[in-house]
């Protein structure tokens, strides 16, 4: 399944960096989401994107911060993060904000 | 506001049990209803979704799930579990709200399939 690609698949990196998230959608959908996934947690949705335009945040620190330039692309820019901020991003997209999403492999984030 | 109650996080079964993982949401209005599972190593995928219809829906790898309006579950169940059910399983609701719909998960449950 490479519908949805995510980069890098592993990053560490200090509280002073800046990082960003990179996700791209081949499956022509109108709606990308990025979700924080840590363990004994429900998922955590962060951010949703429909046709480019943001139309939600989930109360998310500005530490992160995303961009979605075209409909196939979706970033999240990081930087001053916390070692709580350690989790499994994972971007999503769908058809439209009904439908299933398709996930993808996901970003194992390490912050030191 | 709304919510996706699990009931259980972890179930360990031998294979060829029987499997019914509970699903519970908070919301009165119509729903689309999912379970997602994510296997070992792999990204989270699309078991089984329910829109309209039959409320007895089936999936991939004999996974099934019934709709109960009254009772507001979309339980997951398969007759005999094999090893490579091993997995996390995810249910989630998408409803309406001003501006759109969201889609809320539920905490999902860890099944272990004793080989």
């Amino acid at each position: 399944e490479t519908g949805v690609t995510q980069t890098p698949r592993h990053l560490v990196m200090g509280m002073t960096n800046k990082k960003s998230l990179k996700c791209e959608q081949h499956l022509g959908h109108n709606a990308m989401y990025w979700y924080k996934q840590s363990a004994k947690k429900p998922l955590e949705l962060m951010f949703v994107y429909s046709l480019e335009e943001r139309v939600e945040n989930n109360s998310v620190p500005s530490r992160f911060s995303p961009e979605c330039p075209n409909s196939s692309h979706l970033f999240l820019h990081l930087h001053t993060l916390q070692p709580e901020d350690s989790a499994l991003y994972l971007c999503a997209s769908s058809q439209d904000r009904t439908d299933t999403q398709y996930f993808g492999p996901g970003t194992r984030l390490t912050v030191l | 506001a709304q919510s996706v109650s699990q009931h259980n996080h972890h179930v360990i079964l031998s294979e060829a049990a029987s499997l019914e993982l509970g699903c519970n949401y908070s919301y009165g209005g119509t729903v689309n209803l999912f379970w997602y599972v994510q296997y070992p190593g792999q990204h989270l995928q699309l078991l089984l979704k329910y829109f309209s219809g039959d409320p007895l829906v089936k999936g991939i790898k004999g996974f099934e799930a019934e709709f109960i309006k009254s009772k507001f579950s979309f339980n997951l169940r398969k007759p005999s579990v094999q090893w490579s059910d091993t997995a996390e399983y995810f249910c989630a609701v998408n409803v309406p709200r001003t501006g759109g719909f969201k889609t809320i998960f539920g905490a999902g449950t860890r099944l272990f399939v004793k080989a």
